[in-house]
């Protein structure tokens, strides 16, 4: 099956620094990757929609200017947490579907990236 | 207010249907999912059924939605040890402040042999 990957998998960064999560479609090409955040008590939120070469699509609540997602080829998209406080430590996961995923009405998951700010 | 309930546990023996309930709140609802997370393997959509539908089956699961009642279920036909798993339900609603998607707390399925 597909393959999505999350890089890094684990980062602890200090209070104020900005954190680069990348998230890649490994055998197809991704013309539309989504981000969750998974809180320390299991809930899950969407964060935001991308389709490459276009603006994110946030969903109601997310701040764009903090989290900002960049969807620029077909394989790849990067989800930065500017200047990351500890409240953002969380675990991100993204998603990924192409054109096939879209019909079969299904999208393939990265691992996660756990980040803990300290 | 926006809200989505699951209850938090469901134990089944091997082979018997699960069944894992969800209610929501809000009727703007667009779209409604499942989502699984089994520990070590990742996050995985399940499915989706349009807020228009009342039914999805899609081989052994089958997802019946009640838009009076706003109640959405999952069931799980001859439910095996490999369906042990956190299942999710979430709700996508518009309003005018855009898209949101509500996630329920999750119910752990255990699935005894």
């Amino acid at each position: 099956g597909a393959v999505v990957s999350q890089h890094p998998s684990r980062v602890i960064c200090k209070s104020g620094t900005s954190v680069k999560i990348e998230c890649r479609s490994l055998d197809f090409q991704a013309t539309t990757m989504f981000w969750y955040r998974q809180f320390p008590k299991k809930s899950l939120m969407l964060m935001a929609t991308s389709n490459e070469g276009s603006k994110a699509t946030y969903e109601q609540g997310v701040e764009k200017d903090k989290f900002l997602i960049n969807h620029a080829s077909l394989t790849l998209s990067t989800l930065t947490v500017t200047s990351a406080h500890p409240e953002d430590s969380s675990f991100y996961i993204c998603s990924a579907r192409g054109e096939r995923e879209f019909a079969r009405e299904t999208q393939y998951f990265g691992p996660g990236t756990r980040l803990l700010v300290l | 207010g926006e809200d989505v309930e699951q209850s938090l546990f469901l134990s089944v023996r091997e082979g018997d249907s699960s069944v894992i309930n969800c209610t929501y709140t809000d009727s703007s609802s667009t779209y409604l999912y499942w989502y699984k997370q089994e520990p070590g393997a990742g996050l995985q959509l399940l499915t989706y059924i349009f807020s228009n539908m009342d039914m999805k089956q899609d081989q052994r699961l089958t997802v019946l939605l009640n838009k009076k009642d706003k109640h959405l279920s999952l069931r799980i036909a001859d439910t095996q040890t490999g369906d042990s798993a956190i299942y999710f339900c979430a709700e996508r609603v518009i309003n005018t402040g855009g898209f949101k998607t509500i996630f329920g707390a999750g119910t752990r399925l255990f699935v005894k042999a």
